[in-house]
């Protein structure tokens, strides 16, 4: 059973607009959640991420905005840019330390930026 | 900068071979995790160890073992190479009791097996 899930695979959005990437999950016990940009032949790298004390938070072009009550988050990029154009995983975890400190990873959305 | 490293990024092993994917952190991370990614199911943890000579399993654990003799080195092996652990696979690693939880990736190995 998929705790965290992202339901659309792809997103294709126009420069200069906003990109909204959306992600759920299952698992009441998940209390920090995280994003993740994927270059195809790269590793991922971390973006942004937000605890589940804060329901919003910011650093330059992306926003991350939680809500717990439905257990939802999304990434907003903006104003969005072709170099944006990757695949993008929504990540959770239970805990910081020992057995606890794995990611959940979703399946990913890939978003495309027209120039 | 973290660097964790892969010891190859393409490698073509045959079916019932024994396979080490060898993986590489210098910041002095405990954490240390093997993911596979393919098409459609996203990152998949497949095992972790949170401390030297500590593994913990995933979500999917068969056909693999690891190993973690020292802190910066964590192995992942195919005991016996099946064609459906044909795959990318990803090496991550993070600090403990570090706020977020943040995974630092290498490269990724592409392992195909005929």
């Amino acid at each position: 059973d998929q705790q965290v899930k992202q339901n659309s695979p792809s997103l294709s959005v126009q420069e200069g607009r906003i990109s909204i990437l959306n992600c759920d999950y299952t698992n009441s016990m998940f209390d920090y959640f995280l994003w993740y940009k994927k270059y195809p032949a790269e590793g991922p790298t971390f973006l942004i991420s937000i605890s589940s004390i804060k329901d919003k938070n910011e650093d330059g072009r992306f926003t991350v905005f939680l809500n717990k009550s439905a257990k939802h988050l999304s990434l907003h990029i903006v104003p969005s840019q072709p170099g944006d154009s990757a695949v993008y995983f929504c990540a959770a975890s239970e805990g910081f330390t020992g057995a606890n400190s794995k990611l959940t990873f979703g399946k990913g959305i890939t978003l495309s930026v027209r120039p | 900068d973290v660097k964790v490293t892969q010891s190859s990024r393409y490698l073509v092993k045959r079916t019932g071979e024994k396979v080490f994917l060898e993986c590489v952190q210098d910041m002095d991370h405990e954490n240390m995790f093997w993911y596979r990614q393919d098409p459609g199911l996203g990152l998949r943890l497949i095992y972790f160890s949170y401390d030297v000579k500590m593994k913990e399993k995933g979500d999917i654990p068969e056909g693999y073992s690891v190993s973690r003799e020292k802190k910066e080195r964590f192995s992942l092996i195919l005991e016996s190479a099946s064609t459906n652990q044909t795959s990318m696979y990803l090496c991550a690693s993070s600090f403990a009791g570090s706020q977020g939880d943040e995974q630092y990736f290498g490269p990724g190995t592409r392992l195909t097996v005929t």
